[in-house]
């Protein structure tokens, strides 16, 4: 099947500092989505992103379809932003159904 | 708020009992998908239906069963359960048919299984 990594694994930023995250995966896909699990376990959808740049406040987004990448650039960090965060992508599968294929995430702390 | 909402939040059983996990899918989505979130094998793909029908499955354990009923909400049955099994299970909903192009899936809030 599909495989996605996501990198760096662990980050911890300053209050106001800026990052990006990178996911590749490695196979064409019809969908790539990015979540951010906050530390009470909740999955909310921060993008919906199969192919060029979306942005929503401080947060952005580019994949880059044909060399099979997406980043997430969070800017001006708040201690609000930690938490994991997953890239997942999905396929229509043979059989007409389809999933999500989920990385192992980056653990995002912020501190003051 | 997602909009996709599960049942209950929490869970605690002993080994060998059987539970029913409830989700309700957004208003106008009818595939219904079951994901499995635990410390070691990560965010895990279950199983999917479309409109009352399986469309899909993952890593599901024969012990495990699911089910899309006519107003579109779906059950996960969990039977002879065991440690292993405790996890964080999440229901998610999108308006794809999974025949061509997808659409965004919404995640619940998650059902927090404990075996005990």
């Amino acid at each position: 099947g599909i495989q996605v990594e996501q990198s760096p694994p662990d980050l911890i930023l300053q209050e106001g500092a800026n990052s990006t995250l990178r996911c590749n995966f490695s196979d064409s896909v019809n969908n790539l989505q990015w979540f951010h699990q906050n530390p009470w376990g909740q999955l909310i959808n921060l993008f919906y992103i199969p192919s060029g740049t979306k942005q929503n406040g401080r947060l952005s987004a580019t994949t880059v379809a044909t060399e099979r990448y997406s980043l997430l650039y969070i800017s001006s960090s708040q201690t609000t932003d930690s938490g994991v965060y997953f890239c997942a992508v999905e396929r229509v599968l043979t059989g007409g159904g389809n999933k999500l294929t989920f990385g192992t995430g980056t653990q995002l702390k912020v501190e003051l | 708020d997602s909009g996709v909402t599960q049942t209950p939040k929490h869970l605690i059983t002993a080994t060998g009992q059987r539970v029913t996990l409830r989700c309700s899918p957004r208003s106008g989505d009818l595939s219904v998908y079951w994901y499995q979130q635990s410390l070691d094998q990560g965010l895990q793909f279950l199983i999917q239906y479309y409109n009352g029908e399986e469309r899909a499955k993952g890593n599901i354990l024969e012990r495990f069963s699911a089910q899309q009923f006519p107003d579109l909400h779906s059950e996960l049955n969990l039977s002879s359960l065991e440690l292993g099994d405790s996890a964080l299970y999440f229901c998610a909903s999108s308006r794809t048919s999974g025949r061509s192009r997808v659409h965004e899936q919404y995640f619940g809030p998650g059902t927090r299984l404990t075996v005990t």
